[in-house]
């Protein structure tokens, strides 16, 4: 099993750019998570699907979008980055909404010029 | 929400056990706790949880004080390999029936040869 894989690894964009982040699992996951992190910082979560056919706002959701495409594969849209989208970005995957151990991807490295 | 209180770093000798601490002095009384880590940039990793009664797996041991306003981590042989940002977490009810996790800036650990 691959568990949770993100692509692309780095990405560079320029402002007013857009970009799909890919996550897919194989874990038969229902529930999955959008995370960035900033230097020196914790990690914050942008979306959430806590199951197929459902996503929602989490506690940084501006300037996103995301698309739970089928039970595998969470993907996170940036419609028109911004320098302060500069981050570290998580894809991350649990049993189901009350589970909390949650496996992560490896991440996508985005710096937007 | 119940917030978390860790030291910013600690070193740990090769062999010996590693204690980090974590102070959540708001927890409610349903409220879980999570420790995660994150070694060098790779994705967080789950390590174990708990709501009042100790924990133990093959990773490490979680003691929880009697009033719950604070945990004590326990990796019971450090190695290399243990060294890493150590998140101490009370998961957040979201609504719904779904919790998030938040990650503040952690403990660092360093294990020393």
């Amino acid at each position: 099993n691959a568990g949770v894989t993100q692509t692309p690894k780095f990405q560079v964009l320029k402002t007013g750019q857009s970009m799909t982040l890919q996550c897919a699992q194989d874990m038969n996951h229902n529930s999955m998570y959008w995370y960035r992190q900033d230097p020196g910082m914790g990690l914050r979560l942008i979306y959430y699907s806590a199951s197929e056919g459902t996503t929602d706002k989490g506690e940084v959701p501006n300037g996103y979008n995301v698309s739970r495409l089928n039970k595998r594969e969470f993907s996170l849209r940036l419609e028109s980055a911004a320098p302060s989208q500069t981050s570290v970005y998580f894809c991350a995957s649990s049993w189901d909404r009350t589970n909390n151990e949650q496996f992560f991807g490896p991440g996508t490295r985005l710096t937007v010029l | 929400d119940a917030k978390t209180t860790q030291p910013p770093s600690m070193d740990c000798a090769e062999g010996r056990a590693a204690n980090l601490p974590c102070n959540h002095s708001t927890i409610s009384g349903n409220e879980y706790v999570y420790w995660y880590r994150q070694i060098h940039s790779q994705g967080p990793q789950y390590i174990i949880h708990g709501l009042k009664n100790n924990e133990t797996n093959e990773m490490a041991s979680l003691i929880i004080t009697e009033d719950r306003k604070s945990s004590t981590l326990i990796l019971p042989h450090a190695t290399l390999r243990d060294t890493a940002v150590y998140y101490c977490i009370v998961r957040v009810a979201l609504g719904a029936g779904s919790y998030q996790l938040t990650f503040g800036k952690g403990t660092k650990l360093s294990v020393i040869p």
